[in-house]
């Protein structure tokens, strides 16, 4: 068990539709990352937070955004679904982030996404 | 460009056998390195990370790393497999001129038989 926290495990809904998925880091990690696994792109970085500010921009779409709040959990909003947004949704958590120390990721269990 | 390869997307391997899981990786720089493990419907585990000093870096369930700068590997190894190895493998880079994001390569699936 990494500490990293994410829900549901799994969400179904349709196309056109809006879902959020949410993530509680490690305690004490100041960062949250955001990546999507899926067959055809692999394992792809979508975005970063730092203490509640966002820190690096992926290959993330204008469809999809995200927020870190005060008490550090995060948020990725997910609007308009396509088909092609089945995937499975990674949150990552670590110490700093800021870009100064190499510090480790930690992630969580994952959020299946299916959009019907 | 930089990035990050795993040219094998299966291996097999008898219990017992050596294990080596290969990535090399393309960048101008020093960069920052990572083995995670995935099992079915879970996460991604860390195993070690490269980040400087010694080349050969030891990690988690047995798990060693050699780092060469020369090749521009990061090759995983373990000397003896177990059956509970089986899994997906995935090496990740992160470059200094890239913030703090990790890119991955495409994942190795491991496929150790009794």
């Amino acid at each position: 068990d990494s500490g990293v926290t994410q829900t549901p495990k799994h969400l179904i809904t349709a196309t056109g539709q809006r879902v959020t998925l949410r993530c509680s880091p490690r305690s004490g990690d100041l960062s949250v990352y955001w990546y999507q696994q899926s067959l055809d792109q692999g394992l792809q970085f979508l975005i970063q937070y730092y203490n509640g500010e966002e820190r690096a921009k992926g290959n993330i779409l204008e469809r999809f955004s995200a927020q870190q709040f005060p008490d550090l959990h995060s948020e990725l909003n997910l609007s308009s679904l396509e088909l092609g947004d089945s995937a499975l949704y990674f949150c990552a958590s670590s110490v700093d982030g800021a870009g100064v120390m190499p510090d480790t990721q930690y992630f969580g269990p994952g959020t299946r996404l299916t959009v019907l | 460009a930089q990035s990050v390869a795993q040219p094998e997307d299966q291996v097999n391997v008898a219990e017992g056998n050596p294990l080596t899981v290969k990535c090399t990786y393309s960048v101008s720089g020093n960069p920052y390195l990572f083995w995670y493990v995935q099992y079915p419907n879970r996460g991604l585990q860390f195993l070690l990370k490269y980040i400087t000093g010694d080349n050969l870096v030891k990690g988690s369930y047995g798990f060693e790393a050699e780092f060469n700068k020369s090749q521009t590997s990061f090759h995983l190894k373990k000397p003896s497999a177990l059956v509970s190895d089986s899994a997906l493998y995935f090496c990740a880079v992160r470059f200094m001129a890239a913030g703090n994001k990790l890119t991955f390569g495409g994942g190795t699936r491991v496929l150790v038989k009794p």
